[in-house]
């Protein structure tokens, strides 16, 4: 009974470049979530996708950050031309289809992003 | 604006006593979860509160989602070292998407 997988575990990018951040969901997950955790700072939502649809990105910044959850494989989040500024923590997070008002959400133990 | 705060923010006790740790909001949530998270690690389910008044105990734990359900607040019996960690609440709010929105947390430290 496998959880939330992500990888790689730690990334270190030179200012400039692309980092990948891959998710697998728990297995009959159909909902997946990226929350980013700052420095001294708490969890911040960023975007909740469904497979080939994102449904919401109000927590995206607005340029160089993407997200996508294709039919087959992980759900990717991608940083273009990553900035010191993006150091943090990405946890990954998934849930079973909804069921009444519950929004249980389990998380994945997360990428280091270091930018140096 | 953090529409979830928590207190305290910082707890230091000792093993065997007991503690509550608060999480307050002005706005009305569907559910509340409760999370523990370990350095290093990413943020670990404990527990689920849909109903408001709704309590609910995970061995020596004990939630509780306030009335109006705009609070909710965990008690722990007898400390353990094994309960130190970072706790944190997370609300999804009403008519909105599954985001969650996270508290402030609380840094829970046991000492033997």
């Amino acid at each position: 009974n496998a959880g939330v997988m992500q990888n790689p575990r730690h990334l270190v990018r030179r200012r400039g470049q692309e980092a990948r951040l891959r998710c697998s969901p728990m297995k009959g997950h159909s909902h997946v979530y990226w929350y980013r955790q700052l420095p001294e700072e708490g969890l911040k939502f960023m975007v909740y996708l469904q497979k080939e649809n994102i449904i919401d990105e109000s927590g995206m910044p607005k340029e160089r950050f993407s997200a996508e959850f294709p039919k087959e494989g992980p759900s990717i989040l991608r940083i273009q031309q990553v900035v010191r500024g993006d150091s943090a923590a990405y946890f990954c997070a998934s849930s079973p289809p909804m069921s009444g008002l519950t929004y249980e959400q389990y998380f994945g133990p997360g990428t280091r992003l270091t930018v140096t | 604006t953090q529409l979830l705060e928590q207190s305290p923010q910082f707890l230091s006790i000792q093993e065997g006593e007991n503690l509550t740790v608060y999480c307050n909001s002005s706005s009305v949530f569907s559910s509340l979860q409760w999370y523990r998270q370990e350095p290093g690690e990413g943020p670990v389910l404990l527990v689920t509160v849909v109903t408001g008044g709704e309590v609910k105990k995970l061995k020596r734990l004990t939630f509780q989602f306030g009335d109006a359900r705009k609070d909710s607040s965990l008690h722990i019996t007898a400390a353990q070292p094994g309960d130190t960690g970072l706790y944190l609440c997370a609300g999804a709010k009403l008519g909105a998407t599954n985001k969650l929105i996270f508290g402030t947390g609380t840094l829970l430290a046991v000492q033997p």
